[in-house]
Order: C-alpha cells, then structure tokens, then sequence
C-alpha cells in the first residue's frame, strides 16, 4: 500500500514570496490533516478535511494560509505571503475513518520550508 | 499553550536495557493518548496507544502507562534495541479528537 506522498520535500523562499505545498493521502482515506512542524516543537495540527469539508481550521492563520482537498483526494496547502516565521516542516496524514480518533494517521514525510 | 509536555528533550540508553519516555498533560479532558516514533527526513509513525479507560497498554517489547491523577505517562521500551533510535512524540486528544502534541524526545540507543 502506497504512502501518505507530498512535494516538494524542501523549499526556500524570501519573505513574502508565496508558495504551495502538495499532498495525495493514502487512497480511501476520508479524513486528511496539514500539520506545522516549527524546529524543536510537536506538530500543530493546522487544517482537518472531511473528504473535501473543512472539519477544523481553527489554527490556521486565514490571513496568510489557505488550504484546499479537491474532489476529496489531494490536497493543497498555499501559505501568500511568507514570513519568516513560516520557516517549518509542513506535515500531511490521512486516516481511513471519519470521526473515529482510534483511527490511525499515517504521515508522509514532510516539506521542510526554508522563508529567508 | 503546552497542552502535553515532554520534558526530557533527549535519552541515552545501552542496547538491552530499557528505555523511559516520560510525557505530562495539563488538559483534563484529554482521553486518549498516542506515542508516535519519528525518523529523520521520515513523517511520524503511531507506535502505541492508550484510553483513558486502561492504565496500562502492552504492544510486543512497548508498554504504555497512564497515570490520570498524575496527569503523566510513560513509554516503556524493554529491550532497547538500536533501531528504536528515533524521536518519539507523545500525543493526547480529547473528544474534539485534535491531537496535541508534545515537543519530541530523541533517544539513542548505544551499542
């Protein structure tokens, strides 16, 4: 069974550049989450779909970030304009269920986002 | 806010002896608990979980202990062996099921 796939795997931009992170979660997953990872922190669960509804966007900064799950498969997470402090490993996981937090989330590997 | 804390930012510990994660929660209405091991350039892996129904999850040489009133659990990993050199984050949700996360502990198992 294939993966949790993102891309890139590492970006750097200048500060207010914008960019575009990429994300296709394990096939039948219905639940898919953008995670933030800042250097020497746990992840920070930014955005929760629902197939293709957002469930939970209560940390993602809306003036900044925005994030979408087309035809409930892949995902995109923009962040216009960076800031420095974007600088962070964008983790994405799905899990199969819906509403049931036994359910496991499988990770991909992460981009790692260099803002100078 | 730290909801769930991992004071212990790094562990050394010999091949063979038993390796003690610690991880601290102050939200009480945190139910369920989850340890994911993390590899470098690799996304979390879920290792071990554990509701708040149990006190205590084994899982092959993986136990979990939960010490509601403590507000505290432990990983347990007996033997160490060198592949369990990772990080290991401790996670807890509650009935909105959003994880938080604690900060890590990385962990080095010495041959």
């Amino acid at each position: 069974e294939a993966g949790v796939a993102q891309s890139p795997r590492y970006k750097i931009i200048e500060k207010r550049q914008s960019v575009a992170f990429w994300c296709n979660p394990i096939s039948g997953h219905a639940t898919l989450y953008w995670y933030q990872q800042i250097l020497g922190q746990g992840p920070k669960l930014l955005i929760q779909f629902q197939n293709n509804g957002v469930v939970d966007d209560s940390q993602l900064p809306k003036d900044r970030f925005s994030a979408e799950r087309l035809k409930g498969v892949d995902s995109t997470l923009k962040i216009q304009p960076a800031k420095l402090e974007d600088s962070a490993v964008y983790l994405c996981a799905s899990s199969l269920g819906v509403y049931d937090r036994t359910d496991t989330q499988y990770f991909g590997p992460g981009t790692r986002l260099t803002v100078l | 806010d730290q909801q769930v804390k991992q004071n212990s930012p790094s562990l050394s510990v010999q091949e063979g002896r038993i390796s003690i994660l610690n991880c601290d929660y102050t939200n009480s209405m945190f139910d369920y608990f989850l340890w994911y091991k993390k590899y470098p350039a690799e996304g979390p892996t879920f290792l071990i979980s554990i509701s708040s129904i149990k006190d205590k999850n084994e899982d092959g040489r993986f136990t979990v202990f939960l010490n509601k009133s403590a507000k505290h659990l432990s990983l347990h990993i007996v033997p160490s062996q060198p592949g369990d050199s990772a990080v290991y984050f401790c996670a807890a949700s509650a009935r909105d099921y959003k994880l938080s996360f604690g900060a890590g502990t990385t962990v080095t198992v010495r041959a």
